[in-house]
């Protein structure tokens, strides 16, 4: 069926480094794309968005690219800090009546 | 505000028991949504409700689990006979406007034990 997924499951950065996720879609009709940020213990956290007429966007030390000629949507934090230390998921979307498919998700870990 | 809360945060019964999770959603928000969560793996979705109504229900995985907001506030998501499976941490989330492209924010969750 179709799915979403991550290419690393773990990555380890130093602190200050610039951080990249990277995350496989399979579903050519996904149309809305969503990073989210979850810490132990809590519940996932929204990050940022992109729709499918937008190959970037910035927000606030986050970047996300989606490329859709190959279904690959990545996060790239710049400045990692400690508090980034978590697990991030993407996920998607095909329109607003479909249910939202989490991917497995990639467990940050930023070293002092 | 404050912002979507969940009880119990810690639910331990036995096989075969029933179970009632409640959230709290962030006040104003029409939406409300069940998810689930396995050890290692994301949000698997459960249930979508737009106000009073279950708008999209594809989620549940059969008819032993049950979810209701009566006054499009307050949700309880009703599990019967539980099963060991049924083991995972329970989230729930609200958006402003609802559909599944509106920000969802979520809370801690209900960590759910079968033993």
């Amino acid at each position: 069926g179709e799915s979403v997924g991550l290419h690393l499951p773990t990555l380890s950065v130093q602190e200050g480094d610039n951080s990249i996720i990277n995350c496989a879609y399979s579903n050519s009709a996904s149309d809305y794309f969503i990073w989210y940020k979850q810490e132990s213990g809590k519940g996932p956290q929204f990050i940022i968005d992109i729709r499918s007429n937008m190959d970037k966007r910035q927000g606030q030390r986050v970047t996300v690219l989606l490329n859709k000629t190959v279904k690959h949507l990545s996060l790239q934090i710049a400045a990692t800090q400690p508090g980034d230390s978590a697990v991030y998921f993407c996920a998607e979307t095909a329109t607003s009546y479909d249910k939202v498919i989490f991917g497995p998700g990639t467990s940050l870990s930023v070293i002092p | 505000g404050a912002g979507v809360s969940q009880t119990p945060s810690n639910k331990v019964t036995e096989k075969g028991k029933y179970v009632e999770l409640r959230c709290d959603p962030i006040s104003g928000h029409t939406a409300l949504y069940w998810y689930r969560q396995s050890l290692g793996q994301g949000p698997e979705f459960l249930i979508y409700f737009q106000g009073t109504g279950a708008a999209d229900d594809s989620g549940l995985p059969n008819d032993r689990f049950f979810a209701v907001r009566p006054e499009g506030s307050v949700s309880t998501l009703k599990i019967q006979r539980t099963e060991r499976g049924d083991s995972a941490v329970y989230l729930c989330a609200s958006s402003v406007s609802g559909g599944h492209t509106d920000t969802q924010y979520f809370g801690p969750g209900t960590r759910l034990t079968v033993l």
